[in-house]
C-alpha cells in the first residue's frame, strides 16, 4: 500500500527566508503527487501536481516542487516566504483503485512565519 | 469558479443523536469524498463515492454511513453520535477517469457533547 511521510510536524522560518518542506512516499509504480495548502479555517487548496515529464514543477503562489525518483521524494520549495504563507501543508500521492482515484495524504507540516 | 459547499461551518450535537453533514459540488464531478481531520493525524478517508448510489469504505468507516442519491450531493451520516467523533470534517470532489486533484469544501467543525 502507498504511504506518505512528512517528517517535519512544524517548520519556523523568517519572512523573506527560503523554505523547503519535505515529503517522502512509498509506492511501487510511478506516483501521482500533489501538494495542498490549508489556511486556518479553510479547506485544502491545490498548490501543484506532478504526473509525468519535467521533474521540476511550478505551482501557484510562487511554490515549486521537485520529483526525485531515486529518493522517493517530492519536496516543496519557495525562495522567499511571505507572512501569508503561514498555513498547514499536505503532500499526497494518488493511486488508481478500480478506476477511481484514491489519494493518500501525509500528516501535514505546519509552517510558522516570523516577521 | 469550481465550488464545493458544506452546509454548516460549525455544528454542535449531543451524544446519541443522528447527525447529517451535507456536501454539494457544482462541477459535475464523478468522485466525492468525506474525510475527518484531527491534529497530528492529517486527513483520514471515511467514505468515497465514484458514482450515484455507489459508495466505498475508506480507512475509518466505523460509526459512519453515506448517501449519494444525486451526482452533486454526498451526505455523511453519524448514526449515533459519540464524543470521539468530535472533529473537523472535510468534503472533496474530483473528476473521474484518472488521477485528478481534489477540490475541497471549507469544512464542518463538529462538536459532540
Amino acid at each position: 500500500a502507498q504511504s506518505v511521510t512528512q517528517p517535519d510536524i512544524h517548520i519556523t522560518v523568517s519572512e523573506g527566508a527560503s523554505l523547503e518542506l519535505r515529503c517522502n512516499y512509498s509506492y511501487g509504480a510511478t506516483p501521482y503527487l500533489f501538494w495542498y495548502v490549508q489556511s486556518p479555517g479553510q479547506g485544502l487548496q491545490l498548490l501543484l501536481k506532478y504526473f509525468s515529464g519535467d521533474t521540476l514543477v511550478q505551482g501557484i503562489k510562487g511554490f515549486e516542487a521537485e520529483f526525485k525518483r531515486s529518493q522517493s521524494s517530492f519536496n516543496l520549495r519557495k525562495p522567499s516566504v511571505h507572512w501569508s504563507d503561514a498555513a498547514e501543508y499536505f503532500c499526497a500521492v494518488g493511486t488508481a483503485s478500480g478506476g477511481s482515484y484514491i489519494p493518500t495524504f501525509g500528516r501535514g507540516t505546519s509552517l510558522i512565519v516570523h516577521p | 469558479d469550481v465550488k464545493v459547499t458544506q452546509s454548516s461551518r460549525y455544528l454542535v450535537k449531543r451524544t446519541g443523536e443522528k447527525v447529517f453533514l451535507e456536501c454539494v459540488q457544482d462541477m459535475d464531478h464523478e468522485n466525492m469524498f468525506w474525510y475527518r481531520q484531527d491534529p497530528g493525524l492529517g486527513l483520514r478517508l471515511i467514505y468515497f463515492s465514484y458514482d450515484v448510489k455507489m459508495k466505498e469504505k475508506g480507512d475509518i468507516p466505523e460509526g459512519y454511513s453515506v448517501s449519494r442519491e444525486k451526482k452533486e450531493r454526498f451526505s455523511l451520516i453519524l448514526e449515533s453520535a459519540s464524543t470521539n467523533q468530535t472533529s473537523m470534517y472535510l468534503c472533496a470532489s474530483s473528476p473521474g477517469g484518472g488521477n485528478q486533484p481534489q477540490h475541497f469544501g471549507d469544512g464542518t467543525r463538529l462538536s459532540i457533547l
